[in-house]
């Protein structure tokens, strides 16, 4: 059964410095998501992608952070400079034509 | 006011009974989308069962059913036979604005989550 997919599972960074999150969506889908959860609390909507533009993105969606597709297959998450409260779980999703959004395992953010 | 509440921080639950989840929803939207996923420790977010505001029956998959009282802006998870594998985080979601100008965004909102616990 096709999956989304996420690498690293876990990255350790320092603050200030530059991370890619990287995601592969289920193959025949078009719109893209990314949310985040920090550790205890509910997850939260960052942005959504389609079409290869952003269609929506939410306050914390700062100008620290862009979304990509540079190719057919991977979407990425990018901070720029990584604070100390950009800790979380990040998770990938795409979308079936229905709506109903599968996520990917998460990637794993510690900000030190 | 917050779009999702699930107002059961923690459930308890005896092996092979059933257990509801509760869920409450706000909108204005006549088109929406309702939402359960599963998060068990290793963290990762795991699609339940879907509700479409415009759907007559109460989705079902498998062991999991919702109970979607749309006057009442409710969407209860009922798992039932629970296993011990059942234990972990829920949470309830909902996607408004489905179609908005021709253009579909889909974002989803979720609750706090509820922890459930199967005892043997």
């Amino acid at each position: 059964e096709p999956e989304v997919t996420q690498t690293p599972s876990h990255q350790v960074t320092q603050m200030g410095q530059e991370v890619i999150l990287r995601c592969v969506p289920i193959s025949n889908h078009l719109y893209f998501y990314w949310y985040r959860q920090i550790l205890g609390q509910k997850v939260e909507f960052l942005v959504s992608f389609y079409n290869n533009e952003i269609s929506e993105k939410s306050e914390i969606f700062d100008d620290q952070f862009s979304v990509e597709r540079p190719d057919g297959s991977n979407f990425t998450l990018k901070i720029r400079s990584t604070k100390l409260e950009d800790s979380a779980m990040y998770f990938c999703a795409s979308r079936t034509p229905r709506g109903t959004q599968y996520f990917g395992p998460g990637t794993r953010l510690l900000v030190l | 006011a917050q779009k999702i509440t699930q107002t059961q921080p923690g459930m308890f639950v005896q092996e092979k009974e059933a257990v509801t989840l509760d869920c409450t929803y706000d909108t204005s939207d006549q088109s929406y989308g309702l939402f359960w996923y599963k998060q068990p420790s290793s963290g990762e977010m795991i699609f339940l069962i879907y509700q479409g505001s415009y759907d007559e029956q109460n989705a079902t998959e498998g062991r999991y059913s919702l109970n979607f009282q749309k006057a009442r802006k409710s969407a209860n998870l009922v798992i039932s036979a629970s296993q011990l594998g059942d234990s972990a985080m829920y949470f309830c979601a909902m996607r408004e604005g489905y179609e908005a100008g021709g253009t579909s965004y889909g974002k989803l909102t979720f609750g706090q989550g509820t922890i459930l616990t199967v005892h043997p």
